[in-house]
């Protein structure tokens, strides 16, 4: 079985200060991890993945996130926030079955920056 | 490119009845995933279509049912509606060619279904 967990349900920071936003996982295999954002009354947009290579992972919107096998998470990252960046993110692992993966999310972390 | 659309956007059900959910992929992807999203559970994996074939299926009662077309337009069909199935339902394609663990999805806006 697969499990991600976001141990933060809000995470606060003040605009133009760096955010990290956690997440751990439990996955047999090679992980595979995402992580999406979603804005009120919207759908999911992706943000980043790991798959293998490199474990800085650089995303869209100036988010990256660090993929750390030892402590098995991978966190969310931006060095400088925006208030535009509030907002529910989601982190996702994938475990590959046939040709396809069923992804696994966690409960979410709403992200609030503070003008 | 036109993004994946889902409709309709808004439905409003009471127990018992069915409804039918459509989705709308990207031009050119060819899977579709299907997901619940709930205050209580978050969001769970219903299934995944690739080719009018059922690819992957999340842990959901037979009531939640889906199917493909051959232009990969899909539907999700949930029989015998119970008050726990309200809920947002995103759908999200990929192009699937290249097997859809290394690939992004790409998610439509949901359907808020309420079922009073």
């Amino acid at each position: 079985a697969q499990s991600v967990a976001q141990p933060e349900d809000q995470v606060n920071v003040a605009e133009g200060n760096p955010l990290t936003v956690k997440c751990t996982y439990s996955v047999s295999g090679n992980p595979y991890l995402f992580w999406y954002v979603q804005y009120p009354n919207r759908g999911l947009q992706f943000l980043l993945k790991y798959i293998t290579g490199d474990n800085l992972v650089k995303g869209s919107y100036g988010f990256e996130a660090e993929f750390n096998k030892s402590q098995t998470s991978f966190h969310l990252k931006k060095p400088s926030a925006l208030v535009s960046d509030s907002a529910l993110y989601f982190c996702a692992v994938g475990r590959q079955t046939g040709g396809s993966y069923i992804p696994t999310f966690g409960r979410g972390t709403s992200l609030i920056v503070h003008p | 490119k036109a993004g994946v659309t889902q409709t309709p956007r808004y439905l409003i059900k009471t127990r018992g009845q069915q409804v039918t959910l459509s989705c709308s992929p990207i031009s050119g992807h060819r899977s579709v995933s299907w997901y619940q999203q709930t205050p209580g559970q978050g969001l769970q994996f219903l299934f995944e279509y690739f080719s009018e074939t059922q690819r992957n299926k999340g842990n959901f009662p037979g009531r939640f049912s889906g199917r493909q077309f051959s232009n990969s337009r899909s539907e999700m069909n949930v029989s015998t509606l119970e008050l726990g199935d309200s809920a947002l339902y995103l759908c999200a394609s990929s192009s699937g060619t290249s097997g859809s663990w290394q690939e992004t999805q790409y998610f439509g806006p949901g359907t808020r279904l309420l079922v009073l």
